[in-house]
């Protein structure tokens, strides 16, 4: 166990929708980042958060948008949903806001866009 | 932007067998995660290297970055059942300090057969 929760496990829901996914980093971490992974794209980084503000931006879709909350949990909202929004979306959280430095993995919200 | 790519793409081997993960990247490494994953599960962090020549273990799992720092293996002697899962390596995405968020290869497929 890392750590990390995210919320829900699973998500099932319709294309055009809007849906949002909850993670609560490690206690101490100020740092959360969001991951896709999908099985063409494999893993890939969306955003990072660092202590309420946005640090670094990755292959994150207008469609899709981060905040990170005074209370350090982060949430991702996703929208506008396509079938090809599909995937796994992992949260990762770490105390720092660069590396070189591990990064703590949550368990993930499988995603399905029917 | 930094790429990683992962050989083989997937591996099956008896127990007891010696085997070794390759992941080259297209530019020089400043950070180096290796993390397993179980199918449809987070990531489990294994090791971090930084250092030309260094070289971590943990139980049965040897993890080497080379001199040049563009290539890492990832050595398991003696495979056992509980190594299966999807092996992948990760990088910090800019070079230097202020990076970041971690590009990740496509993963190994280990299966070990009892």
């Amino acid at each position: 166990d890392s750590g990390v929760t995210q919320t829900p496990k699973h998500l099932i829901t319709a294309t055009g929708q809007r849906v949002t996914l909850r993670c609560s980093p490690r206690s101490g971490d100020l740092s959360v980042y969001w991951y896709q992974q999908s099985l063409d794209q494999g893993l890939q980084f969306l955003i990072q958060y660092y202590n309420g503000e946005e640090r670094a931006k990755g292959n994150i879709l207008e469609r899709f948008s981060a905040q990170q909350f005074p209370d350090l949990h982060s949430e991702l909202n996703l929208s506008s949903l396509e079938l090809g929004d599909s995937a796994l979306y992992f949260c990762a959280s770490n105390p720092f806001p660069e590396g070189p430095y591990e990064q703590y993995f949550g368990p993930g919200t499988r995603l399905t866009v029917t | 932007s930094q790429e990683l790519e992962q050989s083989p793409q997937s591996l099956i081997v008896q127990e007891g067998k010696n085997l070794t993960i390759n992941c080259t990247s297209s530019k020089t490494l400043y950070g180096l995660y290796w993390y397993k994953q179980k199918y449809g599960e987070g990531l489990i962090f294994l090791m971090m290297l930084q250092k030309g020549g260094e070289e971590k273990s943990h139980e049965k799992i040897t993890a080497k970055l080379d001199e040049k720092k563009q290539q890492s293996s990832l050595h398991i002697t003696a495979s056992q059942p509980s190594h299966a899962g999807i092996y992948l390596c990760g990088a910090d995405g800019n070079s230097g300090a202020g990076s970041y968020q971690l590009t990740f290869g496509k993963g190994t497929k280990l299966s070990v057969i009892p």
